[in-house]
C-alpha cells in the first residue's frame, strides 16, 4: 500500500521566495495533518484538516503561512514570503480516525537561504 | 498551558532492557502515544494506550496511569536498529502534542 506521499523532498529557496509544499494522504484517511520538526522547538502540529476541512490552525506561526485541502487525497503547505527561520522538515501525516495511529510521509527538508 | 517531559537522552547496551519515561499535562487526553523516529527518517507509530495498563508488541511495551499523568515505553532485548529517538505524544481527539523525545543509544 503507498504511504502518505510528500514532494518535494527537499527544497533549497532563497528569502522572499513563495514555497509550497505537497502531500498525498494514505487513500481512506479522514485526517491529515501537518507539522514542522526543527532541533530547538522539536516536532509541532501546524494544522490539521478533518474530511478537507480545517479543524484546528492554532499551531500555524503567523500569516506567511496557508494550508489548503482541496480535496481529500491532495493538500499544500505555502509559505509566503519565506524567511530563513522557516527551515525546517516539514511532514505530513494521515490516519483514518482521530484515535488511530498518525502515518507520516518521509517529510520535505526546506532550507531557505 | 501542556506539557510533555521525557528524558532528553538515554544509552544501554545490546541486549538489555531500557524504559523511558512520560509525564504529562494537558488540557485534554484521549491517550497516549509512542513513536520511533530515526535519523533522518519519518516519525513512525509504537504504541498506543487509551486505558490504564500496559499494551505489549513484541519487543516493546506501553503502560499508561491517567491517575499519575505518567506514561513509559519499555525496550527489551535491545539492539543496534533500536538506536533512534522515541517520542512521547498526548491525543487531543486527532491532535497530538509531542514531548521533545529521547534519543536512545544502544551501544555493543
Amino acid at each position: 500500500d503507498a504511504g502518505v506521499i510528500q514532494s518535494p523532498r527537499h527544497e533549497v529557496t532563497e528569502m522572499g521566495q513563495e514555497v509550497t509544499l505537497r502531500c498525498k494522504p494514505i487513500s481512506g484517511h479522514d485526517y491529515l495533518f501537518w507539522y514542522r520538526q526543527t532541533m530547538m522547538r522539536g516536532l509541532e502540529l501546524l494544522i490539521y484538516f478533518n474530511n478537507n476541512v480545517p479543524i484546528d490552525d492554532s499551531g500555524m506561526p503567523e500569516d506567511r503561512f496557508s494550508a489548503k485541502m482541496p480535496n481529500a487525497s491532495f493538500s499544500t503547505l505555502k509559505i509566503q514570503p519565506s524567511e530563513p527561520r522557516d527551515s525546517a522538515v516539514y511532514f505530513c501525516a494521515s490516519s483514518g480516525t482521530a484515535n488511530q495511529p498518525q502515518h507520516f510521509g518521509d517529510g520535505t527538508r526546506l532550507s531557505i537561504l | 498551558g501542556q506539557s510533555l517531559e521525557q528524558p532528553s537522552e538515554v544509552t544501554a547496551v545490546e541486549g538489555a532492557i531500557v524504559q523511558i519515561n512520560c509525564t504529562y499535562q494537558t488540557s485534554g487526553f484521549y491517550g497516549l502515544s509512542w513513536y520511533q523516529q530515526h535519523d533522518g527518517g519519518a516519525p513512525t507509530f509504537l504504541s498506543y494506550n487509551a486505558l490504564d495498563g500496559l499494551e505489549e508488541t513484541g519487543r516493546f511495551s506501553s503502560f499508561l496511569s491517567r491517575s499519575d499523568s505518567y506514561g513509559y515505553l519499555l525496550l527489551q532485548e535491545l539492539q543496534m536498529k533500536d538506536s533512534a529517538s522515541y517520542f512521547c505524544a498526548v491525543n487531543q481527539g486527532g491532535k497530538l502534542i509531542f514531548g521533545q523525545g529521547t534519543e536512545l543509544s544502544v551501544k555493543p
